[in-house]
């Protein structure tokens, strides 16, 4: 079955460090890929997706990820975090599945917390 | 615009009570989603409905069944709820199924249900 992994089920960081998400899917086919961001008490909210071209995509907020097919990963990157990024993120894939349409695959959620 | 409303915020419920969840956009997106979030399992896919008057089971249907008699609302509801559905439900909706790989959803707020 097809599947979302993120690998950090909470991260902690101090005020401008760097941060690093990882995603992995398990899918071979044609996919997309997203990151939302859920602040606390709030919705989530699209902060980048992939469909095409080129792999290191550039979200809202200073975020971007990077598809890397070989390795099945969408991680997401951002330079300097800062307080205001306390919140969860989630990895999405839709992978197109035979006869059936797309389907929104979530990974598990990792909270992020940072430190002011 | 609004974008995606739930109602109710917060509900508690006894087991076996019943009870419907409220989903409304004003995006005219053609398409509705029902997710729920429980820790450590990301959202998973309840019901969805890819136009008015159709719907179809997500990863999750069992214990629950819904509606889109108005293009705009799609409701969720809880015949005779369980423990197990306590949960926090998003609604979301997109222009276009989830087979359109190009496609973003548009979440609502959320409903935080606990049954007891």
């Amino acid at each position: 079955a097809q599947s979302v992994s993120q690998h950090n089920h909470h991260v902690i960081l101090s005020e401008a460090a760097s941060l690093e998400l990882g995603c992995n899917y398990s899918y071979g086919g044609t996919v997309n890929l997203f990151w939302y961001v859920q602040y606390p008490g709030q919705h989530l909210q699209l902060l980048l997706k992939y469909f095409s071209g080129d792999p290191l995509v550039k979200g809202i907020k200073g975020f971007e990820a990077e598809f890397i097919k070989s390795k099945f990963s969408f991680n997401l990157r951002k330079p300097s975090v800062q307080w205001s990024d306390t919140a969860e993120y989630f990895c999405a894939v839709n992978a197109r599945i035979y006869n059936q349409g797309g389907k929104l695959i979530f990974g598990q959620g990792t909270e992020l917390s940072v430190k002011p | 615009n609004a974008g995606v409303t739930q109602t109710p915020k917060f509900r508690v419920l006894k087991t076996g009570q019943s009870m419907t969840l409220l989903c409304a956009q004003d995006m005219n997106h053609e398409y509705m989603y029902w997710y729920r979030q429980d820790p450590g399992m990301g959202l998973r896919l309840i019901h969805y409905s890819v136009g008015e008057g159709t719907t179809a089971k997500g990863e999750v249907p069992d214990g629950y069944n819904v509606s889109r008699l108005k293009k705009q609302n799609f409701l969720l509801g809880l015949e005779s709820a369980a423990p197990s559905q306590t949960s926090v439900y998003f609604c979301a909706s997109s222009y276009s199924p989830m087979r359109d790989l190009t496609d973003t959803q548009y979440f609502g707020p959320g409903t935080r249900l606990t049954v007891l």
